[in-house]
């Protein structure tokens, strides 16, 4: 099995830019998570999707985000335009949720973002 | 608000110690998980604890679910180099969304 499968893994863009991450989920998985993780924040939730159908985005930061999520096996997190406050590492993660109830999250190696 | 404090922040250990991080809530959880992240990669999942008292061992490592189901502990005997990471626990709500504590940062010296 690959894994979750994130990319690019390093992206470094200038302020006002746009920037796409994406994120291939393990096949047969039908819930995605995107978070971010810095130093002082720790690991935030940005947004869930169950069935491809986002369920919870109260963790994106502002309207500068948004995420989509196609099909089953592809997810983006875009942000528009970005700011040097963005910098963080941005982890995608699938989970074979039955329904309410923790299941073990499968992380992806993340991106890390630098925004001069 | 944090709502699962984990302590210490951070611990820089010699070889061969022993180590017990904490993961305390006020609130309940229906089960609890442990994951270590190593520099560059993502979380990885060492356990998951469902039952209150319940105690699980991975080799050098123990955890434990408290009774009440609100706090856990990892306690690692014998610490080694390859121990180093960042730890993580993760308290499930029965919903989709688990609640992350902010990490212990464990750094083993040989």
């Amino acid at each position: 099995d690959a894994g979750v499968i994130q990319s690019p893994r390093h992206e470094v863009t200038e302020m006002g830019q746009e920037v796409t991450l994406r994120c291939k989920p393990i096949s047969g998985h039908n819930s995605l998570f995107w978070y971010r993780q810095t130093m002082m924040r720790g690991l935030e939730l940005l947004i869930y999707f169950n069935n491809n159908v986002p369920i919870d985005d109260s963790g994106m930061p502002e309207d500068r985000f948004s995420a989509k999520m196609p099909n089953a096996s592809f997810s983006t997190l875009k942000i528009q335009p970005s700011e040097p406050r963005d910098s963080a590492v941005y982890f995608c993660a699938s989970t074979r949720l039955a329904g309410p109830g923790g299941e073990t999250q499968y992380f992806g190696p993340g991106t890390r973002l630098l925004v001069l | 608000t944090q709502l699962l404090e984990q302590s210490p922040q951070f611990l820089s250990i010699q070889e061969g110690e022993n180590l017990t991080v904490y993961c305390n809530s006020s609130s309940v959880f229906s089960s609890l998980q442990w994951y270590r992240q190593e520099p560059g990669e993502g979380p990885v999942l060492l356990v998951t604890v469902v039952t209150g008292g319940e105690v699980k061992k991975l080799k050098r490592l123990t955890f434990q679910f408290g009774d009440a189901r609100k706090d856990s502990s990892l306690h690692i005997t014998a610490a080694q180099p390859g121990d180093t990471g960042l730890y993580l626990c993760a308290g499930d709500r029965s919903n989709y969304q688990l609640i992350w504590g902010a990490g212990t940062k464990l750094i083993i010296k040989p």
